[in-house]
């Protein structure tokens, strides 16, 4: 049984701060980690993705994998009021035709 | 839009009645998928759909029935559900890595 874990918060933090979210799964095979934003009432939106251990920026967000240690995070510089949403890990097997396994997701306020 | 169009965006039915679900998606993705999201769970996979071929179902009662007609339309049909079943109803699509979703179906069942 593939398991993405995820704090399902509400992680609170005030404008301006980091916003830290984390991620682990159990399934070492895995290749492919994705994070979505979901704003209540919406649909999810994918914000970034990252294959390979390490940073990947993209404007104000960073994901990191750390694949020895089975863990992928979400950074959010300068988090603004706007960020608040629900923000869903999903991880997969490989590039293409796998399904991902979604984590319950991680609830943020950014609060002003 | 997203560029997966999924209809009506809201359905309140009755225990006894049938309904369907629509998803369309023209970014020329050749894979379709259900998903249902309650309240507190994480998203659900329950159907996929690759090339209009049915090829996952996960453990779906079959009062939920799918139906691909061609690789850019997506039915979910609906009968004799349960007061359960109330959840948003997700339709995405994706070419290779990473979905792209649709607004979802918000379902109540009375």
């Amino acid at each position: 049984q593939k398991e993405v874990e995820q704090n399902s918060g509400p992680l609170s933090v005030p404008e301006g701060a980091i916003a830290s979210l984390n991620c682990t799964y159990s399934d070492r095979g895995s290749q492919s980690f994705f994070w979505y934003r979901q704003y209540s009432g919406k649909s999810p939106e994918l914000i970034m993705f990252i294959y390979s251990n390490g940073d990947k920026e993209d404007g104000r967000f960073t994901a990191q994998l750390n694949k020895a240690s089975q863990y992928v995070s979400l950074l959010i510089r300068d988090s603004q009021p706007s960020d608040s949403a629900t923000y869903l890990c999903a991880v997969s097997s490989s590039g293409g035709s796998y399904i991902p396994t979604f984590g319950r997701g991680t609830s943020l306020i950014v609060h002003p | 839009e997203t560029g997966v169009t999924q209809t009506p965006r809201h359905l309140v039915m009755g225990m006894t009645n049938k309904k369907s679900l629509k998803c369309e998606q023209h970014l020329g993705h050749n894979a379709m998928y259900w998903y249902k999201q309650s309240a507190k769970k994480p998203l659900e996979l329950m159907f996929v759909y690759n090339f209009k071929e049915q090829t996952e179902n996960n453990s779906v009662p079959s009062r939920f029935s799918p139906e691909c007609p061609n690789s850019s339309h997506l039915f979910l049909h609906l009968h004799t559900l349960q007061p359960e079943d109330s959840a948003l109803y997700l339709c995405a699509s994706s070419h290779n890595d990473g979905y792209t979703f649709g607004s979802g179906t918000r379902l109540t069942v009375v």
